[in-house]
């Protein structure tokens, strides 16, 4: 079964350390997001992506945060300069192409630590 | 008010007792609604996709949406302890294509044998 994969499972950082995160989400979906959970809350939305360009972005989206389709298959997150509340799990999701919305699919997540 | 209200639980139920899961939100753009399956420390596994109101049955999950109300339910019948886990309720709007998902807290579940 397709799945979305995300690398790595668990990324510890230094506090003001650039970070990316890598997923490769499933062949014939064409929308792109990201989530995160910080422990112990619900998930959130930060960002949708299609046509290599930002659909939505949330607040918790800013200028430390951008995304990327560097080639046909991986979608990236990079925070510039990590803070300590960016600690959570980072979630990768994608759907299928179509007029109506279709059901996302998630990747394992990665667990970002910073220290 | 919160855009999606969920209890937390915990839940505890004994293993084949039917469980009900709820939200209730306040959106009224909302108009797909999902219940999701979270494993501890894994990512959200999708359970059920509902379109506007009505039910929708999958084995031994069936999702109740009355959008009059703002309210959604998720039932298990013949609960097994494998279904031990929190369940995430999500929903969007009609975005065109794309989804951005609005959870629940979501609410841990125990089923015990």
């Amino acid at each position: 079964e397709p799945e979305v994969t995300q690398t790595p499972s668990h990324q510890v950082t230094q506090m003001g350390q650039e970070v990316i995160l890598r997923c490769v989400p499933i062949s014939n979906h064409l929308y792109f997001y990201w989530y995160r959970q910080i422990l112990g809350q619900k998930v959130e939305f930060l960002v949708s992506f299609y046509n290599n360009e930002i659909s939505e972005k949330s607040e918790i989206f800013d200028d430390q945060f951008s995304v990327e389709r560097p080639d046909g298959s991986n979608f990236t997150l990079k925070i510039r300069s990590t803070k300590l509340e960016d600690s959570a799990m980072y979630f990768c999701a994608s759907s299928e192409p179509g007029q109506k919305n279709t059901e996302a699919f998630f990747g394992q997540g990665t667990r970002l630590t910073v220290v | 008010q919160k855009e999606v209200e969920q209890d937390p639980g915990p839940l505890s139920v004994p293993e084949g007792a039917i469980v009900s899961l709820n939200c209730t939100y306040s959106n009224s753009a909302f108009q797909y609604f999902m219940w999701y399956r979270q494993y501890s420390r894994k990512g959200p596994e999708l359970l059920m996709y509902t379109y506007s109101s009505g039910n929708k049955e999958d084995g031994r999950f069936t999702a109740q949406v009355d959008k009059s109300s703002k309210y959604i339910s998720l039932f298990i019948r013949d609960s097994q302890p494998s279904d031990s886990a929190t369940y995430l309720c999500a929903m969007s709007g009609d975005s065109g294509g794309y989804q951005k998902v609005t959870f629940g807290i979501g609410t841990k579940l125990q089923v015990i044998p």
